[in-house]
């Protein structure tokens, strides 16, 4: 029984290259958040996902960053033309239904993007 | 309005002690308030959550207190253990995403 798959568990990119995370729910979850945790701060939430559907991007910035969540396969998280303050752990969390439910996150081990 | 302040920065406790971290927020409509804790290198996982409809939820050691009129919530870990050091974030949601506190790095000292 698998939990929250992340990888690459550690991502080394150079500035302007891109970043792709991605993130794997757990069985049975179709609802996927992004969180991003600077060194030394708490988790900032980025965005929420369902399948094929953003539902809630209010944490995003607004450039160069992107997330989907397509109908196969892994939620990505893409960071375009990536900067040293992209520098952080980025966090994917899963849970089994939505908001006015039983809302519980299981949370993913993390990518620790470094920008050089 | 989105905040959640939580307190103290760090803490550190004898172990057998009680340690007591506190969160306040301002949104009265979040409806769902866990606590997460987190190891170094590691995600956070869940340990506790309530519901504003009750004041008090115990699950083991962990012991979450909500005031709901005084809008704040906290978590007391009863008998401390050296285990449980560790970063413990408190949250609140209602939309779907979490609102997280700043976290709160304890040290249980043997």
């Amino acid at each position: 029984n698998a939990g929250v798959m992340q990888n690459p568990r550690h991502l080394v990119r150079r500035r302007g290259q891109e970043a792709r995370l991605r993130c794997s729910p757990m069985k049975g979850h179709s609802h996927v958040y992004w969180y991003r945790q600077l060194p030394e701060e708490g988790l900032k939430f980025m965005v929420y996902l369902q399948k094929e559907n953003i539902i809630d991007e209010s944490g995003m910035p607004k450039e160069r960053f992107s997330a989907e969540f397509p109908k196969e396969g892994p939620s990505i998280l893409r960071i375009q033309q990536v900067v040293r303050g992209d520098s952080a752990a980025y966090f994917c969390a899963s849970s089994p239904r939505g908001p006015g439910a039983k809302n519980i996150q299981y949370f993913g081990a993390g990518t620790r993007l470094s920008v050089l | 309005q989105q905040q959640v302040k939580q307190s103290p920065q760090s803490l550190i406790v004898q172990k057998g002690g009680i340690s007591i971290i506190n969160c306040a927020y301002e949104n009265t409509a979040f409806d769902y308030f866990p606590w997460y804790q987190q190891f170094p290198g590691k995600g956070p996982a869940l340990l506790i959550a309530i519901r504003p409809d009750v004041s008090e939820k115990k699950e083991g050691r962990f012991t979450i207190s909500f005031n709901k009129s005084a809008k704040q919530f906290s978590l007391h870990i009863m008998d401390s253990q050296p285990g449980d050091s560790a970063t413990y974030f408190c949250a609140a949601s209602n939309t779907g995403k979490l609102i997280f506190g700043q976290g709160t790095t304890l040290q249980v000292k043997p």
